[in-house]
Order: structure tokens, then sequence, then C-alpha cells
């Protein structure tokens, strides 16, 4: 089977720019994360959903970003009136499992520029 | 203090090396630790996770954990050219170390 995609790959905003990144996740995955990598840096955790459930939005820097999984599977991170500290990669991971965050599988990222 | 502390390197090694990547961390509450290789633009990919102290091996890799002195390694044998990426620490709660950036020279 396929694993974790993301779409777009690369994305250019202008400052001021809503823009919405999707994740697919592996078909079956309960659990879906997000991540947000800076360029040298580990993955900063964003938010955690369980089926169409979030469960945590701690790792949300502010009320810019918002995140939903509506049916339990496809997921969107969108931002909204995008600032130049957003540009990141923005990862997706899958886990089959409802609990704990390990064995997650990760996609290739969107890299967000903001202008 | 980061909760979780990785030297970033870059390491460059010879081909054939044994390679050792740490992580130390400050919070006692960390219960898996896993180990994650990103090559250049794609996604981290798990390698090894583990649960308690001690050793854990697979193929070229070994993951060691010492929970009494919050300190994690990861031993890669006969390194090769295609080991060549960031290593990445992580632990639950979620939390990802900066990741070392290693280069196997052939």
């Amino acid at each position: 089977g396929a694993g974790v995609s993301q779409s777009p790959r690369y994305k250019v905003a202008k400052r001021g720019q809503d823009v919405a990144l999707r994740c697919d996740p592996i078909s079956g995955h309960v659990s879906l994360f997000w991540y947000q990598q800076a360029l040298g840096q580990g993955p900063e955790f964003l938010t955690y959903f369980q089926n169409e459930a979030q469960l945590d939005k701690s790792g949300l820097p502010s009320d810019r970003f918002f995140a939903e999984r509506p049916e339990g599977s496809v997921s969107t991170l969108k931002i909204q009136r995008t600032q130049q500290e957003d540009s990141a990669v923005y990862l997706c991971a899958s886990s089959l499992a409802s609990q704990g965050g390990y064995e997650q599988y990760f996609g290739p990222g969107t890299r967000l520029t903001v202008t | 203090q980061k909760e979780v502390e990785q030297d970033p390197g870059p390491l460059s090694v010879p081909e054939g090396a044994i390679v050792s990547l740490n992580c130390t961390y400050s919070n006692s509450a960390f219960q898996y630790f896993m180990w994650y290789r990103q090559y250049s633009r794609k996604g981290p990919e798990l390698l090894m996770y583990t649960y308690s102290s001690g050793n854990k091996e697979d193929g070229r890799f070994t993951a060691q954990v010492d929970k009494s002195s919050k300190y994690i390694s990861l031993f890669i044998r006969d390194s090769q050219p295609s080991d060549s990426a960031t290593y990445l620490c992580a632990m639950i709660p979620l939390v990802f170390g900066k990741g070392t950036r290693l280069s196997v020279i052939a």
C-alpha cells in the first residue's frame, strides 16, 4: 500500500495569504499528527487526531493555525494570514496505534515559503 | 534548557566506521525512545524504538537506553555511504531532538 502523501509538496505564499495543506494518511491508520520543521531543527509537534477527534492541539503556535480531519482519514492544516515566521516544512504522520505515537509513518512534507 | 538535547553535528566518518549518535533528556516522564532517519527533502523514517533500559539490536543498528543517566544512543556498525542522513531521536510524550547530520565518506 501507499505511504503517507502530502500536497502540495511546495507552496509559496505572500504574507497575509491563507494556505491549506493536505495529508492523506495510510489507510486504516487511526492516529494522525502534524509537525512543523524549521531548517536545521527537529519536528515540532502541532496537533494530534484520533480518528476525527482532535485530541491535542497544544502545539499550534497561534489561532491562525487550524487543523481538521472531518471523516477520520484525510486531514487539512490551514494557516490564515501567513507570516514569514510560518516558513517551514509541515510534516504529517500517521500511526496504526490509538495511543502513544510511536511507530509513526511520515509523509514527505510540504515546504511552505512565505514571502 | 530544552527537554531533549542532541548535537547537530555535522559528523563525518569513513565508510566502515562505527558511528555513535547520542541524545540526553531531562524529563523523567519520557517512556518510549525512538530513532528516526531523515534524508534530505524527505520525511523522517522510523529506525527503531525501545521502552526499557538496555540494548536493542536490528541488523547494523543498536539502540541503547540508560534511564538512570537520561541518555540514549544509536550505534551504526559498518557504516555505509547510504547511511548519510540526519538522525533524530524522539521520545514519548512527543518531543524530537534537533537531529545529527551524518556523512559517511566512501
